[in-house]
């Protein structure tokens, strides 16, 4: 089956410098990838998504990009806010159910 | 809508009891699915269900858990003798191929505690 590797697990920026979190997946099927955002006590909450047929979008701070040959993909945040700390997944998945094989998971904290 | 609700948000059961979670997804929504979240494992996916249907069910961890789905707006999760290991923040997910294609709505959660 899929396996997604996220890294790296924590990731602490000054606020208004970028972070970037880098996942790679093993199934070269998989077409599709979603980002999630995850605050304390809540469920995940899709941030941003890219397609296989899509090399990167961009979505105000945040951007995706996805490299199907080597098989990564990559979240950017520019202009860091303490309010983006929170913990982010990347995961993958293909077919058309959508079922999702998630990384690992970045704790990601913006310093003011 | 007011998104996917789970219920009960916490739930602390002994070891040996049965255990409930419930989940109302979003309205119109053909797709829902459950996921565990613990810090060895992380996310992963227990089953899902298409139109009612339980369709892949493999990342059901043993017989002791069993999910139904009697209507397009419930869906339960059941765990059955619940034991310490189970505890874990348990997800009900929902998508809807037509309006909103490929995304998934999670709800807030079920914190389980098994002593």
């Amino acid at each position: 089956g899929e396996n997604v590797e996220q890294h790296p697990s924590t990731l602490s920026v000054q606020e208004g410098d970028s972070a970037v979190i880098k996942c790679t997946y093993s199934d070269s099927a998989s077409n599709y990838f979603p980002w999630y955002k995850q605050e304390l006590g809540k469920g995940p909450q899709l941030i941003i998504d890219i397609r296989s047929n899509v090399g990167e979008k961009k979505d105000q701070r945040i951007a995706v990009t996805l490299n199907k040959t080597a098989k990564h993909f990559s979240l950017h945040i520019t202009e860091t806010q303490p309010e983006d700390s929170a913990v982010y997944f990347c995961a993958a998945s293909k077919g058309s159910a959508r079922q999702l094989t998630f990384g690992s998971g970045t704790q990601l904290t913006v310093l003011p | 809508d007011a998104g996917v609700i789970q219920s009960p948000r916490h739930e602390v059961t002994e070891m040996g009891q049965e255990v409930t979670l419930r989940c109302k997804p979003i309205s119109g929504h053909d797709y829902l699915f459950w996921y565990r979240q613990t810090m060895m494992r992380g996310l992963e996916l227990l089953i899902y269900f298409n139109n009612n249907v339980p369709i892949d069910d493999s990342g059901m961890p043993e017989d002791r858990f069993s999910a139904k789905m009697p209507n397009a707006s419930f869906s339960t999760l059941k765990i059955q003798p619940s034991e310490p290991r189970d505890s874990a923040v348990y997800f009900c997910a929902s998508r809807d191929t037509g309006t909103s294609g490929d995304i998934q709505y999670f709800g807030a959660g079920t914190r389980l505690s098994v002593l």
